[in-house]
C-alpha cells in the first residue's frame, strides 16, 4: 500500500491563484519533503519538514505538518506559468533507518497564463 | 558544487542487452539512493548503498538488477538482460547523511531506459 498518497491527481488554476496540494502517509516518519519535478526531467527538492515542526515557509511555498493525522500540505501562492508541474511528497519512515524515501503518486498542477 | 550527475541521460537498449546506469554523487556525500520510475507514478526505492557497502536493497528486483559503489568512482546500476518493463526513469539521490531527521537527499537528472 501507499505510504504516501497525494490529492488532488490533477489541479489546474490561473496564474496569480493560490494551489493547495495535501499528502497523507501511514507510519510514523522521522521527516517528509516535497519535490517538484518537470516533464520528463529531474526531481528538485522544495522544502523539508522535520515530525517534530508543524509549519515552513520557503519564498511562495508554505509547507504545514499534521502528524496527529498522518497528513502535509503544500501551498503555492500567488501561482506562475512557471510552477507547473508535477508535486511529490515523499516520506522518511522511522520503521526503516535507512532514510530511503517513500513517494507518493504526485500531484499534476498546470499554472494557466 | 556540482550537483549529483548520472549518464547516460538516455539509454536505449533491445531486449537481452546489458544497461549500466552510473552516478556520482555530490562531493561530500557518501550515501547513495537508486529509484525507479515508471511513466505515469512516483518514484520507487531500490536500493541505498554507501561507498563499497550495500546497506538496503529491499526494493531491487531478485533477479538481473545490481548495485555497487566503489571506494573510487561513481555507483554503478547494472541490468542485466533487460526486458521491455525496464524501460523507466532511473534516479540516483545523494545525502551527506544516513536517515533521520535531516536526511535531505538531493537528486540527479535521471537516465531514461528504453527498452527495445
Amino acid at each position: 500500500s501507499q505510504q504516501g498518497e497525494e490529492d488532488p491527481q490533477a489541479l489546474s488554476i490561473q496564474e496569480g491563484e493560490n494551489a493547495t496540494m495535501n499528502c497523507s502517509y501511514k507510519t510514523s516518519i522521522n521527516n517528509l519533503q516535497w519535490y517538484r519535478q518537470n516533464s520528463g526531467r529531474g526531481l528538485v527538492h522544495l522544502i523539508l519538514i522535520r515530525s517534530n515542526e508543524r509549519e515552513k515557509h520557503s519564498g511562495r511555498l508554505r509547507v504545514t505538518l499534521d502528524t496527529s493525522k498522518k497528513s502535509s500540505s503544500l501551498l503555492i501562492t500567488a501561482s506562475r506559468a512557471a510552477d507547473t508541474a508535477s508535486y511529490f511528497c515523499a516520506t522518511d519512515p522511522t520503521i526503516s533507518n535507512t532514510g530511503k524515501l517513500i513517494f507518493g503518486q504526485g500531484t499534476t498542477l498546470q499554472v494557466k497564463p | 558544487n556540482a550537483g549529483v550527475m548520472q549518464n547516460p541521460r538516455h539509454l536505449v537498449r533491445r531486449r537481452g542487452q546489458e544497461a549500466r546506469l552510473r552516478c556520482s554523487p555530490m562531493k561530500g556525500h557518501s550515501h547513495v539512493y537508486w529509484y525507479r520510475q515508471l511513466p505515469e507514478e512516483g518514484l520507487k526505492f531500490m536500493v541505498y548503498l554507501q561507498k563499497e557497502n550495500i546497506i538496503d536493497e529491499s526494493g531491487m528486483p531478485k533477479e538481473r538488477f545490481s548495485a555497487e559503489f566503489p571506494k573510487e568512482g561513481p555507483s554503478i546500476l547494472r541490468i542485466q538482460q533487460v526486458v521491455r518493463g525496464d524501460s523507466a526513469a532511473y534516479f540516483c539521490a545523494s545525502s551527506p547523511k544516513r536517515g533521520g531527521s535531516y536526511n535531505e537527499q538531493f537528486f540527479g537528472p535521471g537516465t531514461r531506459l528504453t527498452v527495445l
